[in-house]
């Protein structure tokens, strides 16, 4: 079935270290999405993508890097930089029909803690 | 900037009751999508209902409908016979004009159905 993936699920690291959460999807999607989401918080964008090779900042990018390289991979990297990583991470793309809504389809999330 | 608005942190309803969630926007965008999410204790984000801000009839799917009023600016979710499995958290989201369909996320409502 296609769906998009998510990797690792949980992830633990230390402060000052760099981790990359992993996101892919099997639907042939242009569009890429990352959104962070706290604890009584609604989803804020942090970047996305509508082609490959090509990205763009969204409200919270400050900490944060992606790369297309694939259409179907979008990885994220959560740097030193970002200073309260803590936080479920949500991967989506956008669903391609006609008329396009802009409707998102999402992957099961990360969740990053920082000890 | 486009702003949404869910004012209810909680809301109970009983099993087999209809219950409205509430959500509010501002813009000035002539064209533009809302969106009603359900994100069960699992984190995953799952499409339930859109409204296109052109669209004349209010958008229904199965159990749910979207009370769309746009001179108000309000786009209430409206489940109609609750059952147990709904208990869940359920953003409202709202896309811009443009080509970039962002989505804009409220902080969410946790509704709780009760036996």
């Amino acid at each position: 079935d296609g769906g998009i993936t998510q990797s690792p699920k949980y992830l633990f690291r230390k402060e000052g270290q760099n981790v990359t959460l992993s996101c892919e999807q099997n639907l042939n999607h242009d569009a890429m999405y990352w959104y962070r989401q706290d604890p009584g918080q609604g989803l804020r964008l942090i970047y996305y993508s509508q082609i490959v090779n090509d990205f763009q900042k969204g409200d919270i990018a400050e900490g944060y890097s992606v790369s297309r390289e694939k259409k179907e991979s979008f990885p994220l990297t959560v740097t030193s930089a970002q200073k309260n990583p803590t936080a479920f991470y949500l991967c989506a793309s956008r669903v391609d029909r006609a008329p396009n809504t802009g409707e998102l389809f999402f992957g099961e999330g990360s969740r990053l803690t920082v000890l | 900037a486009q702003k949404i608005t869910q004012t209810q942190p909680g809301m109970f309803v009983q099993e087999k009751e209809a219950v409205t969630l509430d959500c509010t926007y501002d813009t000035s965008d002539p064209s533009y999508g809302l969106f009603w999410y359900k994100q069960p204790s699992s984190g995953e984000m799952i499409f339930l209902i859109y409204q296109g801000s052109y669209d004349q009839q209010n958008a229904t799917e199965g159990r749910y409908s979207l009370n769309f009023q746009k001179a108000r600016k309000s786009a209430n979710l409206v489940i109609s016979a609750s059952q147990l499995g709904d208990s869940a958290m359920y953003f409202c989201a709202f896309r811009g004009g443009g080509s970039n369909y962002k989505l804009t996320f409220g902080k969410g409502t946790l509704l709780t159905v009760n036996p």
